[in-house]
């Protein structure tokens, strides 16, 4: 049973496009990171929410935490975004991931 | 501002060697550090945590080890590597300033041949 699950592991997208990652976790959680990891790179922390929505340039994290459920939204997709998204949650003792979200924007 | 620093970026090394993979930490003290192991496929799981020198805890029985030599240094090992050691290692870190610090290295990509 994993704590975290992330929808959809794979997403292609037109250039422009909205996308949406969603993340479902089952701990009481103090902390939700968004990750982004290039191919063959490492990883970028993205976001750190622990309540609420965070915006940075195009993209916006939103956490509810009475559903244990966070999203992560990338408005006017580019090509450059294409990368694995990894949702990580932090309930007090040590960070589970999800397996990623693999997204490819095409021009 | 606290940072985490993993090297080697990439690594490509025989099955049979050692390992060393190394993780810093700089602009605090007192870190709680964890490495992780992504394998193909599979997301990131917890080999290693320390809370502090010389104090290590294992989550996964492993061809691995990890050793905290100092306070803002943790260090991944093997004496022989196995084709199964191939993945992404991540190094993460809690700092003690409150609920929100916690920060994650760029990781190491290292593949066994």
């Amino acid at each position: 049973k994993n704590e975290v699950e992330q929808s959809p592991q794979n997403l292609t997208a037109q250039e422009g496009e909205f996308i949406t990652i969603n993340c479902s976790y089952s701990v009481g959680i103090s902390a939700l990171h968004w990750l982004q990891q290039h191919p063959g790179g490492g990883i970028v922390s993205l976001f750190m929410l622990s309540s609420g929505k965070k915006k940075h340039g195009r993209l916006i994290a939103t956490i509810n935490i009475q559903e244990k459920h966070s999203s992560l939204h990338i408005t006017a997709s580019h090509p450059r975004d294409s990368a694995v998204y990894i949702c990580a949650v932090w309930p007090g003792n040590q960070f589970y991931f999800g397996t990623g979200t693999s997204l490819t924007v095409i021009p | 501002s606290q940072t985490i620093h993993q090297w080697p970026a990439t690594l490509v090394q025989p099955v049979g060697s050692p390992l060393s993979l190394e993780c810093t930490v700089e602009g605090t003290s007192n870190p709680n550090l964890y490495w992780y192991r992504q394998a193909a496929g599979r997301g990131l799981q917890l080999l290693f945590y320390s809370v502090g020198i010389g104090q290590i805890s294992s989550e996964v029985p492993q061809n691995l080890s990890a050793s905290r030599p100092q306070d803002r240094q943790f260090i991944l090992s093997s004496k022989k590597l196995l084709l199964s050691d191939s993945g992404f290692y991540l190094c993460a870190g809690t700092f003690r300033g409150g609920p929100y610090e916690q920060y994650f290295g760029p990781g190491t990509r290292l593949t066994v041949t």
